[in-house]
């Protein structure tokens, strides 16, 4: 299995509405990553698992509550947000636990409308 | 940091080489340089990576100056499923990255 798997594809919320992103890979990756992808525009790292544990937040709002329940399974927790946080939001993974770009594999990502 | 600069877009004709520049003239000695591609309505994938020597793998080559102030990814023989946007990252000394703006390729039948 050499796929990172993302759900729901599409998601619809209002700014009430609590939701959350799935994200999983069975590739035995030590690092998971995700990601904001506003349109025409290039990926922005939103947080950084390594070894199960929060490495890195790019200062985002506390809105968005990542969660890393095990080594194959990274959740990003959505609440209160904004329609200005509609975009394309994408999970990855990498081979080392040593974080950064290197050899990154990326999920289909999870097109979230915020009305 | 080293930022790096990309065309906005080219065209390429199907069954030709492609080649895409990248600036990065503040790349320190250590700073590797990927590359990788965006189809539309998917997720980034990685290509190529190197540092100082050329690399080449079964998707494209890279082809890095002896300065390394600019690389070039080359694939060479473009076809249709190659359209993308293709963006050149350095990772800097701690592991930071940013994605550049990257070069949108447009393969031509």
């Amino acid at each position: 299995d050499t796929e990172v798997t993302q759900t729901p594809k599409h998601l619809v919320m209002g700014m009430t509405n609590k939701k959350s992103l799935k994200c999983e890979q069975h590739m035995g990756h030590r690092a998971m990553y995700w990601y904001k992808q506003k349109a025409k525009k290039p990926p922005e790292l939103m947080f950084v698992y390594s070894y199960e544990k929060l490495s890195i937040n790019e200062s985002v709002p506390s809105r968005f509550s990542p969660e890393c329940p095990n080594s194959s399974l990274l959740n990003l927790h959505l609440h209160a947000l904004q329609p200005e946080d509609s975009a394309l939001y994408l999970c990855a993974s990498a081979p080392s636990g040593t974080w950064g770009i290197r050899e990154q594999f990326f999920g289909p990502g999870t097109r979230l409308t915020v009305l | 940091d080293a930022k790096t600069t990309q065309p906005t877009s080219m065209d390429c004709a199907e069954g030709r080489a492609a080649n895409l520049p990248c600036n990065h003239s503040t790349i320190s000695g250590n700073e590797y340089v990927y590359w990788y591609r965006q189809i539309h309505s998917q997720g980034p994938q990685y290509i190529i990576h190197g540092l100082k020597n050329n690399e080449t793998n079964e998707m494209a080559s890279l082809i890095i100056t002896e300065d390394r102030k600019s690389s070039t990814l080359i694939l060479p023989h473009a076809t249709l499923r190659d359209t993308a946007v293709y963006y050149c990252i350095v990772e800097l000394t701690g592991n930071q990255f940013y994605f550049g703006t990257g070069t949108s390729l447009t393969v031509i039948p």
